[in-house]
């Protein structure tokens, strides 16, 4: 069964890093999401991403977050400057036609 | 902005037992979907409910649409261990999904 996969599983960085979340989506799906976790919260959407650009961000995704499609199978988000309080688990999901979301089993970012 | 709001945040039920729990949306939603996420997992989606007043079964879940498509619930009949996890609602607006706090279910033997 095809699955959304993301790497690295986890990442740990200094305060003020930049880092570089990928996801592979499942192969035929359209719409592209990234989603956050912080440790024993909810689930909160960050961003949706269709016909290679964004469709929608949330207040939390602000200027120092970016979204890109290098290419045809990759989906990656980028934290410019990152902050203790990005610390979290990053949820990507994809979906077909807007349909069903299927998520990928996340990166635990930890920020020092 | 858009919220959903999830009751109970806890749930801890014997082996057996039924229990629901309740999402509540103040605008409309197009849809709602259900996810389950086990201790260090990911969310796993369990189900779609599109129209209003819809319902659908899985098994010994249960998962209702309201009809002002504002509502919804997912009610599990005689709990196994197996159901431990927490039950995420999550009201789709546009692009995005807004999911509620979840109940985090323990079940005792």
């Amino acid at each position: 069964e095809p699955e959304v996969t993301q790497t690295p599983s986890h990442q740990v960085t200094q305060m003020g890093q930049e880092v570089i979340l990928r996801c592979v989506p499942i192969s035929n799906h359209l719409y592209f999401y990234w989603y956050r976790q912080i440790l024993g919260q909810k689930v909160e959407f960050l961003v949706s991403f269709y016909n290679n650009e964004i469709s929608e961000k949330s207040e939390i995704f602000d200027d120092q977050f970016s979204v890109e499609r290098p290419d045809g199978s990759n989906f990656t988000l980028k934290i410019r400057s990152t902050k203790l309080e990005d610390s979290a688990m990053y949820f990507c999901a994809s979906s077909a036609q807007e349909r069903t979301q299927y998520f990928g089993p996340g990166t635990r970012l930890l920020v020092l | 902005g858009q919220q959903v709001m999830q009751i109970p945040q806890y749930q801890h039920v014997q082996e057996g037992e039924d229990f629901t729990t309740y999402c509540n949306s103040s605008t409309t939603l197009s849809n709602i979907q259900w996810y389950k996420q086990r201790p260090g997992g990911h969310p796993v989606f369990l189900i779609q409910l599109v129209k209003s007043g819809e319902v659908k079964k899985q098994k010994r879940l249960t998962f209702q649409f309201g009809e002002a498509k504002k509502n919804s619930s997912l009610h599990i009949t005689a709990t196994q261990t197996t159901d431990v996890g927490t039950y995420f609602c999550a009201g789709r607006y546009d692009y995005k999904l807004s999911f509620g706090a979840g109940t985090t279910v323990t079940v005792r033997a």
